[in-house]
């Protein structure tokens, strides 16, 4: 059974661009769910969508969003990066029952 | 506001020291908690997860129980490869999921 993809996993964006971050979850899987990683701050909540419907989010400014398709797979975009946005960008799959959540590898942003 | 709380930390052991983790854990509407363990640069690799007060479960040298308060993840006798940072979560309504901020274990052979 494959695992939760995140793509890409490494990309370097300059200040005030956009970026687009994909996650394909676990077959069977309907609830995507992300988060930030930072030494600092440790994981921090973003949002989850759950049957293409976000359910929750977390204390992220609006720059941050999601969305999901039909297929469960899901995407985030950052738009005019900040110097601050740099961070391993995870993203976590799961019945959305309140089971177990998996997490994929991650995507690592650095903003220049 | 939910919140999860783990300590200590960093720890550092001798190789076949046992010691243990903890996690405090505010969440409301708890149905469950989770561990994971992560290594550098890598996405937190499941562990437990424990759902009810007294519940305990274990894998390899990992022994994992749960209070209505506090989980703790104790360990037997760690070896260098069980270096890494464990990390606590407690999942509330809708998925909505807290972590903790980790603790950093190593096991120095």
């Amino acid at each position: 059974k494959a695992g939760v993809t995140q793509t890409p996993r490494y990309l370097i964006k300059t200040r005030g661009q956009q970026v687009t971050l994909s996650c394909s979850p676990i077959s069977g899987h309907r609830s995507v769910s992300w988060y930030q990683q930072t030494p600092g701050q440790g994981l921090q909540f973003l949002f989850e969508y759950f049957s293409e419907t976000q359910r929750n989010k977390g204390n992220f400014p609006g720059r941050f969003s999601g969305r999901q398709f039909s297929n469960s797979r899901s995407e985030m975009n950052v738009s005019t990066l900040e110097l601050g946005d740099s961070a391993l960008y995870l993203c976590a799959s799961g019945t959305g029952m309140g089971n177990t959540i998996y997490f994929g590898e991650g995507s690592w942003l650095t903003v220049v | 506001e939910d919140q999860v709380t783990q300590s200590p930390e960093a720890l550092r052991l001798q190789e076949g020291e046992s010691s243990s983790l903890n996690c405090s854990y505010t969440v409301s509407g708890l149905r469950g908690l989770f561990w994971y363990r992560q290594d550098p640069g890598k996405g937190p690799e499941f562990l437990f997860t424990l759902y009810s007060a007294g519940e305990e479960k274990e894998k390899e040298r990992l022994k994992a129980t749960l209070t209505k308060k506090e989980s703790f993840l104790h360990i037997t006798a760690p070896k260098p490869e069980d270096s890494a940072t464990y990390l606590c979560a407690g999942i509330g309504g809708y998925q909505k999921v807290t972590f903790g901020t980790g603790t950093k274990l190593q096991v120095i052979p």
